[in-house]
């Protein structure tokens, strides 16, 4: 399957920092990545859709200035979490559908455990 | 938005006993239905997954099967072994786009 890579493994920050993480895809383009948050012993909730060359598209609930997110290339997505607090401690994973796929196949990284202090 | 159930949310099998978790969903236009296992801490990986046009898939000891008019579809594991023990998540793309939308999980436990 597609390689999908995550940067850093694991993060943990003061309460008030902001915390940039890295999603590249790195044997395929994705003008589409996805980014979940995961809590202990829960499912992954769909935070954003990030699009490459536009907007970022936010599920309800989720703070568009909180979590900013940048498609900067085919390859790349970030997402920055701004002023950070404990309650935003969970395991953050991206995913990219594979390009040309018309059925949606997904590929996931290997997530982002932060911790905030 | 897309309304995905998982049962049992907790199956404990002997090794060597098949497992069978189901996934029921609410948008009939929905047409790819996937199955994810997740080890703690770990990424979750796609292990089999089924377009709407057939209604079984198998590749060695997991099988899927989809009731598209009941809507709902399950993950068949044979022959269990502890390395299966894990959590699997089902997933939805709601209203035919390629946003997932995943249930909440089912913890299989294989006892050796």
């Amino acid at each position: 399957g597609a390689v999908v890579s995550q940067h850093p493994s694991r993060v943990i920050c003061k309460s008030g920092t902001s915390v940039k993480i890295e999603c590249r895809s790195l044997d395929f383009q994705a003008t589409t990545m996805f980014w979940y948050r995961q809590f202990p012993k829960q499912s992954l909730m769909l935070m954003a859709t990030s699009n490459e060359g536009s907007k970022a598209t936010y599920e309800q609930g989720v703070e568009k200035d909180k979590f900013l997110i940048n498609h900067a290339s085919l390859t790349l997505s970030t997402l920055t979490v701004t002023s950070a607090h404990p309650e935003d401690s969970s395991f953050y994973i991206c995913s990219a559908p594979t390009s040309g796929s018309s059925y949606n196949e997904q590929f996931f990284g290997p997530g982002t455990r932060l911790t905030v202090l | 938005g897309e309304n995905v159930e998982q049962h049992p949310s907790t199956l404990s099998v002997q090794e060597g006993d098949s497992a069978v978790i189901k996934c029921t969903y609410s948008d009939s236009a929905s047409n790819y239905f996937p199955w994810y296992k997740q080890e703690l801490g770990k990424r979750p990986q796609l292990i089999i997954d089924i377009r709407s046009n057939v209604g079984e898939k198998k590749d060695q000891r997991i099988a899927v099967t989809l009731n598209k008019t009941a809507k709902h579809f399950s993950l068949h594991i044979t022959e269990t072994q502890p390395e299966d023990s894990a959590v699997y998540f089902c997933a939805v793309p709601p209203y035919g786009n390629n946003r997932l939308a995943f249930g909440k999980g089912n913890q299989v436990v294989v006892i050796p």
